[in-house]
């Protein structure tokens, strides 16, 4: 079972809504991540949370709202999204910056 | 030149052959390399860290080279189950940046 849990694992949405993305850690990780994967290519980097502060954003367009409430959990808010924007999002967490990454299972998106 | 290469594959092969990956990267500031599996639809999960030295976990030996920048990963003895895309990760930089970067990925099947 991964440590990393993500809510939803699927989510359907139309270009006008707005939704989120959950993800929450207990194992007392301080680098929080979110990731986009689309079919057949590498997970993306699209923010860092280290310590609850955002750390680094990877130009992700303002459609895409990273929210820290505290140290175990992590949100990715929605609003306006383009159907390019359906993938894959995983949400990864590590204890410092360069040990190993824990995945959670992703929340696959579908933009109407 | 992108950050971490590699070869996209795929790679087919009988069970029981061993099959040999690299992986090359950019950054020689880079402080930490993974090898992580993917399997279709699911999310990254982490298959060795890479030491200076080396290091094997059962069927499989990682290698680092600092010298010509690049990992390697061997599989030995093949199995049907190794099939899936195989993840080089580096973490970009520094200590602290908490910039993890993947390759393409090299997808690998084994063929009974």
């Amino acid at each position: 079972d991964t440590e990393v849990t993500q809510t939803p694992k699927h989510l359907v949405m139309g270009m006008t809504n707005k939704k989120s993305l959950k993800c929450e850690q207990h194992m007392g990780h301080r680098a929080m991540y979110w990731y986009k994967q689309k079919a057949k290519k590498p997970p993306e980097l699209m923010f860092v949370y280290s310590y609850e502060k955002l750390s680094i954003n990877e130009s992700v367009p303002s459609r895409f709202s990273p929210e820290c409430p505290n140290s175990s959990l992590l949100n990715l808010h929605l609003h306006a999204l383009q159907p390019e924007d359906s993938a894959l999002y995983l949400c990864a967490s590590s204890r410092l910056g360069t040990g190993e990454l824990f995945f959670g299972e992703g929340s696959r998106l579908t933009v109407l | 030149r992108k950050e971490v290469e590699q070869d996209p594959g795929p790679f087919n092969v009988p069970e029981g052959a061993t099959v040999a990956f690299n992986c090359t990267y950019s950054n020689s500031a880079s402080q930490s390399f993974f090898w992580y599996r993917q399997d279709c639809r699911k999310e990254p999960k982490l298959l060795m860290s890479v030491y200076s030295s080396g290091n094997e976990d059962g069927r499989f030996t990682a290698q680092l080279n600092r010298a010509s920048q690049y990992i390697s990963l061997l599989i030995r003895d093949s199995k049907l189950s190794d099939s899936a895309t195989y993840l080089c990760v580096v973490n970009g930089g520094t200590s602290g940046t908490y910039k993890y970067i993947f390759g393409t990925g090299t997808r690998l099947k084994v063929l009974a």
